[in-house]
């Protein structure tokens, strides 16, 4: 029973990298969602998909695309790393909106 | 779009005491509210799911309520232990409908219990 799992935990970049961070899910959950956390600025969506295939902008989209070509996976790029990308990146799931699991986090820095 | 505020930012209460955490949200049209807990380096857990329907559900030495005309959520822990120092959060639905559209979050309370 593994829940979410995200890939990797730590990550360092140099700004102007690029990288992915893998969410993966094994409950069968049709929507998926990538947060990012700030100190003093709480969890904010950046992305998320309502079924496979799918994808939507949440607050803050900048800087990031998303794919979800399985529906077990959901993938959060950054094309150009930026040092204001420097977070704890949170997926979560959720079968039909409600009911949210939570992954354990990638602690991204950007210098 | 929701803007969650919870009161206090910051508690550290002596070990058995009750206490209470206080959430309040700016749209009362929400479908539910949820309570998370999340522990130093690690992601959320799920606490408690309240239904609009509902005035307030129980779990454990938990209990939260939901008065959605005040716009207003509390989260009771009862006989608190050290286990639960940890950051609560409190989330609603983003816009009016049941979260599938992402959450919005409190910025958390800080619970400390002293041994």
């Amino acid at each position: 029973n593994a829940g979410v799992t995200q890939t990797p935990k730590f990550r360092v970049l140099k700004t102007g990298q690029s990288m992915t961070l893998l969410c993966a899910q094994d409950m069968n959950h049709e929507y998926m969602y990538w947060y990012r956390q700030d100190p003093g600025m709480g969890l904010r969506l950046i992305h998320y998909s309502v079924g496979e295939g799918t994808t939507a902008k949440g607050e803050v989209p900048d800087g990031y695309n998303v794919s979800r070509l399985k529906k077990q996976n959901f993938l959060l790029g950054l094309e150009s790393a930026a040092p204001s990308q420097t977070s704890v990146y949170f997926c979560a799931s959720s079968p039909i909106g409600v009911g949210y699991t939570f992954g354990s986090g990638t602690r991204l820095t950007v210098v | 779009k929701q803007e969650v505020t919870q009161i206090p930012a910051a508690l550290s209460v002596p070990e058995g005491e009750n206490l209470v955490l206080n959430c309040s949200f700016t749209d009362s049209a929400i479908y539910n509210l949820q309570w998370f807990r999340q522990d130093p380096g690690k992601g959320l857990t799920s606490l408690l799911l309240i239904q609009s329907s509902q005035r307030e559900q129980t779990s454990g030495r938990l209990n939260a309520s939901l008065d959605k005309s005040s716009g207003r959520s509390t989260l009771y822990i009862a006989a608190s232990q050290p286990g639960d120092s940890a950051t609560y959060l409190c989330a609603v639905p983003m816009y009016s409908g049941g979260g599938a559209d992402g959450l919005t979050f409190g910025k958390g309370t800080h619970l400390i219990i002293q041994p």
